[in-house]
């Protein structure tokens, strides 16, 4: 049973790109969350998705920033126009869907490096 | 705003000393307390806590929860050198997002042979 698959694992772009992060959650999952890690910071929380809808998104920056869950596929973090203060790691955890727990698997992150 | 505090934030032991970690918190709807061990990689769970002074254990470690005096603490004895990570402490302060954690900025454990 593979566990939450994120892809890429580093990710450089230049000023003004545009960053996209995939996140497979483990099998049998239907709740996803981003969490951002900012260098010597602890891991802030993003998003909260369930298949094709976006439960709790009080985390994410207003702007620039979107997050999805479709039913097909996996979720994707997207980021548009990068600036240098979003250099940091992005992680994805997932929970089953009877979730009555805070027991998150994580994956192991996306490394983004803004040029 | 909920605020999870650790300490220390940096620790330096030889193996086979014991250390004991630090977490106290200030949320408004505590549900439970998580601690979880990040490597160079996927931060992976270590225990869970939800009612006060019941220890958890798992080999070396363990963990107990004061819901009283708003802490937790995360023991590791005969520590070795692959317990060299960083421990991050993590409450879900309730409301309808299960899975939304506000987390402590970790501390980081160093176990030189």
């Amino acid at each position: 049973n593979a566990g939450v698959m994120q892809n890429p694992r580093h990710l450089v772009r230049r000023r003004g790109q545009e960053a996209r992060l995939r996140c497979s959650p483990m099998k049998g999952h239907s709740h996803v969350y981003w969490y951002r890690q900012l260098p010597e910071e602890g891991l802030k929380f993003m998003v909260y998705l369930q298949k094709e809808n976006i439960i709790d998104e009080s985390g994410m920056p207003k702007e620039r920033f979107s997050a999805e869950f479709p039913k097909e596929g996996p979720s994707i973090l997207r980021i548009q126009q990068v600036v240098r203060g979003d250099s940091a790691a992005y992680f994805c955890a997932s929970s089953p869907p009877t979730a009555t727990n805070e027991k998150l698997f994580f994956g192991s992150g996306t490394q983004l490096s803004v040029l | 705003e909920d605020k999870v505090v650790q300490s220390p934030l940096s620790l330096v032991v030889h193996e086979g000393d014991t250390v004991t970690l630090n977490c106290s918190y200030e949320v408004t709807n505590f549900r439970s307390l998580l601690w979880y061990k990040q490597e160079k990689k996927a931060p992976t769970f270590l225990f869970m806590l939800t009612s006060s002074g019941i220890e958890k254990k798992s080999g070396r470690l363990s963990s107990i929860l004061d819901k009283k005096e708003l802490f937790s603490i995360l023991n590791i004895t005969a520590t070795q050198t692959g317990d060299s990570a960083i421990y991050l402490c993590a409450v879900d302060a309730g409301g309808t997002s299960y899975g939304k954690l506000t987390f402590g900025q970790g501390t980081i454990l160093t176990v030189h042979p």
